[in-house]
C-alpha cells in the first residue's frame, strides 16, 4: 500500500473558476477526512466520510464546497467560484474504525493558489 | 466550542529534552492525539491517549490528565530531525458523531 495520495499536488487558478481534487485514501480504510490547512495554522477539519456517507461537514464549509465518496472509496472535494481565501493546503486523510479511531493517515496535500 | 492551547514557538539543544504542553477545552472529550509535521509535509501521527498518564513510543512520551485538561508531549535525546511543528488535537462527539480538533502548533527548532 502506498499510502493516502492526492491529486493534483499545486492548483493555481483564477477567482471565479471551479477547481475539483480527489483523494485516494489507503484501501482497506472507512474514514476519509478532508481538512485546510493555512501558513502556520493547524489542520481545520472540513467534513468527513464513513464509507459512502457524509457523517458531519464543518460550519466553515461554505455552500461552494462540496465533497462526495461515491462506492466508498476515493473522494472528491470541488469549490465553485473559488475566493482568494480559499487559497490553502488541502489535505486528506483516511482511518479505520468502527468506533473511537485515533490515528489519522494524511496524504500530501494539494495546494491551491486563487490569483 | 473547542479551544486547544499550545506554545507557538520552542527552542532546544540536541540531545536535550523538551516539554510542548497543550491544555484543551471540549465537551464529549474522548482522547488527545500528537501529530508532527515538517515544513511542506503531510502531518504524521505521533500518540494517542484516551486515559489518563504517560504513553512511551521510544523517544517519545506523551502524557494526559483529563481532569487537568491538559497533556504534553515530551521529545527526548533531542535530533536535529525533530525540527517540526508538533500539533495536539483533541477527539471529541458532538451530535453523535465523533470529530477532532487540532491546535495550532508549536514549531520546534533543535540547534546544535
Amino acid at each position: 500500500d502506498t499510502g493516502v495520495s492526492q491529486n493534483p499536488r499545486h492548483k493555481i487558478t483564477k477567482r471565479g473558476q471551479n477547481v475539483t481534487f480527489r483523494c485516494d485514501p489507503i484501501s482497506e480504510h472507512n474514514r476519509l477526512y478532508w481538512y485546510r490547512q493555512t501558513l502556520g495554522q493547524g489542520p481545520e477539519f472540513l467534513t468527513y466520510f464513513q464509507n459512502e456517507a457524509q457523517l458531519e461537514k464543518s460550519r466553515l464549509l461554505s455552500d461552494r464546497f462540496s465533497a462526495e465518496r461515491p462506492k466508498g472509496s476515493f473522494s472528491t472535494l470541488e469549490i465553485q467560484r473559488t475566493e482568494q481565501g480559499d487559497s490553502a493546503m488541502y489535505l486528506c486523510a483516511s482511518s479505520f474504525g468502527q468506533g473511537v479511531d485515533n490515528e489519522q493517515y494524511f496524504g500530501p496535500g494539494t495546494r491551491l493558489t486563487v490569483t | 466550542g473547542q479551544s486547544l492551547e499550545q506554545p507557538s514557538e520552542v527552542t532546544a539543544v540536541e540531545g536535550a529534552i523538551v516539554q510542548i504542553n497543550c491544555t484543551y477545552q471540549t465537551s464529549g472529550f474522548y482522547g488527545l492525539s500528537w501529530y508532527q509535521q515538517h515544513d511542506g509535509g503531510a502531518p504524521t501521527f505521533l500518540s494517542y491517549n484516551a486515559l489518563d498518564g504517560l504513553e512511551e513510543t521510544g523517544r517519545f512520551s506523551s502524557f494526559l490528565s483529563r481532569s487537568d485538561s491538559y497533556g504534553y508531549l515530551l521529545l527526548q535525546e533531542l535530533q536535529m530531525k525533530d525540527s517540526a511543528s508538533y500539533f495536539c488535537a483533541v477527539r471529541f462527539t458532538s451530535g453523535g458523531y465523533q470529530k477532532v480538533t487540532f491546535g495550532t502548533g508549536t514549531k520546534l527548532q533543535v540547534i546544535p
